[in-house]
């Protein structure tokens, strides 16, 4: 069956520091792939996503690059602010016969002043 | 506003007493689901619902039941709960996940506590 691998946390960033968040999956057929944002204290919301090979999905800076060679969507942002503190999930769907969202465990982010 | 409605926020209940979390949503969706989120196990789904009157368990439906009567209804209900089912629960839904690159919609979350 499907599933995504994300990096444990937490991760603790100074502001204005590079994030980078890695993502790697398994699934059959070709899946699309998101990144979603938990807040504190609020539901996940869609932060991007990439529907096929070589697609760059961004966002508020953000950025994943869908890697199928290497079965990856690591998440990344040049710059991170103290409002980008949250839980960070990597997702799938494959679609057809096999949908169903998979997530990943998701990493908490901590970004210090 | 497009939006996935669910409630009560915040419930404290004892073993074994009845409950109900109420899911609405406004954007006349298909497919709802329901997922429980707890520390280093992620999110995991408990049913889902292709559409009114078609629901099917997901990862963890022990101890859970779900109802689909209308499209914008998606309750869960614990007939028993216990305390492991203290959790923080999500409610979402999405206009076909058959279709893989549709964005799922979530709630903004449900903390139960059983004692």
């Amino acid at each position: 069956g499907n599933s995504v691998t994300q990096m444990e946390g937490p991760v603790t960033l100074s502001e204005e520091a590079f994030l980078t968040i890695n993502c790697t999956y398994t699934a059959t057929g070709y899946p699309s792939l998101f990144w979603y944002v938990q807040y504190p204290g609020e539901g996940l919301q869609l932060l991007l996503k990439a529907t096929k090979a070589d697609d760059k999905g961004s966002n508020k800076g953000f950025e994943a690059t869908y890697r199928k060679e290497t079965t990856s969507f690591h998440l990344e942002k040049g710059s991170v602010q103290v409002s980008d503190s949250a839980v960070y999930l990597c997702a799938l769907n494959s679609g057809g016969s096999n949908y169903k969202l998979t997530f990943g465990k998701g990493t908490l982010l901590t970004v210090n002043p | 506003e497009a939006q996935v409605t669910q409630n009560p926020r915040y419930l404290i209940t004892v073993t074994g007493k009845k409950l109900t979390v109420t899911c609405s949503q406004n954007m006349n969706h298909e497919y709802m689901s329901w997922y429980r989120q707890d520390p280093g196990l992620g999110l995991r789904q408990i049913y889902y619902s292709m559409n009114v009157e078609v629901t099917d368990k997901g990862d963890v439906p022990e101890g859970y039941k779900v109802s689909r009567k209308e499209k914008r209804n998606f309750p869960l209900i614990l007939e028993s709960p216990s305390p492991n089912q203290t959790s923080l629960y999500f409610c979402a839904s999405s206009f076909s996940l058959v279709v893989s690159n549709t964005e799922a919609f979530f709630g903004q979350g449900t903390r139960l506590t059983v004692v």
